[in-house]
């Protein structure tokens, strides 16, 4: 079964801050990961897919990194800004039909 | 249009009345998904369609849940005499690839309470 850690669970910096949110999941045998942003009361918006051949995306000031063999993944936020606070959430694919995520990383960025 | 479009975006029932939570998908979009995200929980799957055939209802928690996908673009998720722990923020994405091989896209959700 496939199961899906991030890790901090919280995070609070000040702006300008570069950072480092994990993902971990149990089952390598991945096709793809996807990175989701989602402010509060409102739906998940995609930020990055990485594909299983692929070994990091970009877009912007984000960065996104996979390790299949070692089941990781890791969002690089350079020069947080306020706006970038959500929750940010990692979801991989699990059978053929459904992604699994994790519990996300909130994130509080304060000026 | 544009993007996921769900309605309603808030609703409040009594417990035991039925709800029907609708989703527009995206134009063209083949698969398409439910979701719910309970307070301080995570996305839990619920359903998935390939046009409007539902190839996995594995997480469907009880028969009082059913959904149904007509002219492979809207969806209906229905929920028969509420319970308080259905009270959720009920999710649906959309995606252009078959199966779950491709980028999701989210609606905004639908925020039921059950008093």
């Amino acid at each position: 079964k496939q199961e899906v850690t991030q890790i901090p669970a919280a995070l609070s910096v000040p702006e300008g801050e570069n950072l480092v949110l994990n993902c971990s999941f149990t089952d390598s045998a991945i096709y793809n990961l996807q990175w989701f942003r989602q402010d509060p009361g409102k739906g998940l918006t995609s930020l990055l897919l990485i594909q299983s051949s692929q070994r990091e995306q970009t877009s912007g000031r984000l960065n996104a990194s996979l390790d299949k063999s070692s089941g990781r993944s890791t969002l690089y936020i350079a020069a947080s800004q306020p706006g970038d606070s959500a929750t940010y959430l990692c979801a991989v694919p699990y059978n053929t039909d459904k992604l699994i995520f994790g519990t996300g990383t909130r994130l509080q960025v304060f000026p | 249009g544009a993007g996921v479009s769900q309605s309603p975006s808030n609703k409040v029932t009594e417990k035991g009345k039925d709800v029907e939570l609708r989703c527009d998908p995206i134009s063209g979009h083949t698969a398409l998904y439910w979701y719910r995200q309970s307070l301080g929980q995570g996305l839990e799957f619920l359903i998935y369609f390939q046009g409007n055939s539902a190839p996995d209802k594995s997480g469907l928690p009880s028969d009082r849940f059913s959904a149904e996908r007509t002219g492979g673009s809207v969806s209906t998720l229905t929920i028969q005499r509420t319970q308080q722990e259905d009270s959720a923020v009920y999710l649906c994405a959309s995606s252009p690839s078959r199966g779950n091989t491709g980028e999701l896209f989210f609606g905004e959700g639908s925020r039921l309470t059950v008093l």
